[in-house]
């Protein structure tokens, strides 16, 4: 079926200290992976995406990897600061134009 | 701001009910997509509209139906409502179909069913 696990759905860390997010998904076809921040009271924004032809992408502080043989990819932020506290959400696109959530990580960061 | 406008910001309804949720794509955005959010399901993809055809559907109860007209607003509507109806609805809005990419989200309508 068309599913996307994520974990985990907790994440405490120390201001400065990393943060690491990992997302699998069920269908091999799959190409694009978004990873989306959503903040109190507001709706999810995307913040870094990859598609299956890169392996890694990095922006500033966030970056994601790919691994397609796994079926697996993963968000990383270095040097965390308490803006970066918010709920994370993982996605994954399957056939028939669907783009399907994980069920989200919830990041503190504590100063 | 996401430049996708959602509307009502709240709705308070009873069971049994009907209910219609509107949303405004960004200027240009061809693709309007509807999401429901709740604590225990996170993010459910319900349906998918593309220039005023229906696109990609998922896990959308029959009691709700969605449209997309000429101007590319979209209305979501939810009828003989119950309480595991109470969510947040959140609507997105892309250039693009064909590959789902750089969905941007309106803030939501939190619907509370009494």
């Amino acid at each position: 079926g068309e599913n996307v696990e994520q974990h985990p759905s907790t994440l405490s860390v120390q201001e400065g200290d990393s943060a690491v997010i990992k997302c699998t998904y069920s269908d091999s076809a799959s190409n694009y992976f978004p990873w989306y921040k959503q903040e109190l009271g507001k709706g999810p924004q995307l913040i870094i995406d990859i598609r299956s032809n890169v392996g890694e992408k990095k922006d500033q502080r966030i970056a994601v990897t790919l691994n397609k043989t796994a079926k697996h990819f993963s968000l990383h932020i270095t040097e965390t600061q308490p803006e970066d506290s918010a709920v994370y959400f993982c996605a994954a696109s399957f056939q028939g134009g669907k783009l399907i959530f994980g069920q989200g990580t919830e990041l503190s960061v504590k100063p | 701001d996401s430049g996708v406008t959602q509307t009502p910001k709240h709705l308070i309804t009873a069971t049994g009910q009907r209910v219609t949720l509107r949303c405004s794509p960004r200027s240009g955005d061809l693709s309007v997509y509807w999401y429901q959010q709740s604590l225990d399901q996170g993010l459910q993809f319900l349906i998918q509209y593309y220039n005023g055809e229906e696109r990609a559907k998922g896990n959308i109860l029959e009691r709700f139906s969605a449209q997309q007209f000429p101007d590319l607003h979209s209305e979501l509507n939810l009828s003989s409502l119950e309480l595991g109806d109470s969510a947040l609805y959140f609507c997105a809005s892309s250039l693009d179909s064909a590959t789902n990419e750089k969905l941007f989200f309106g803030s939501g309508t939190q619907l509370s069913v009494l």
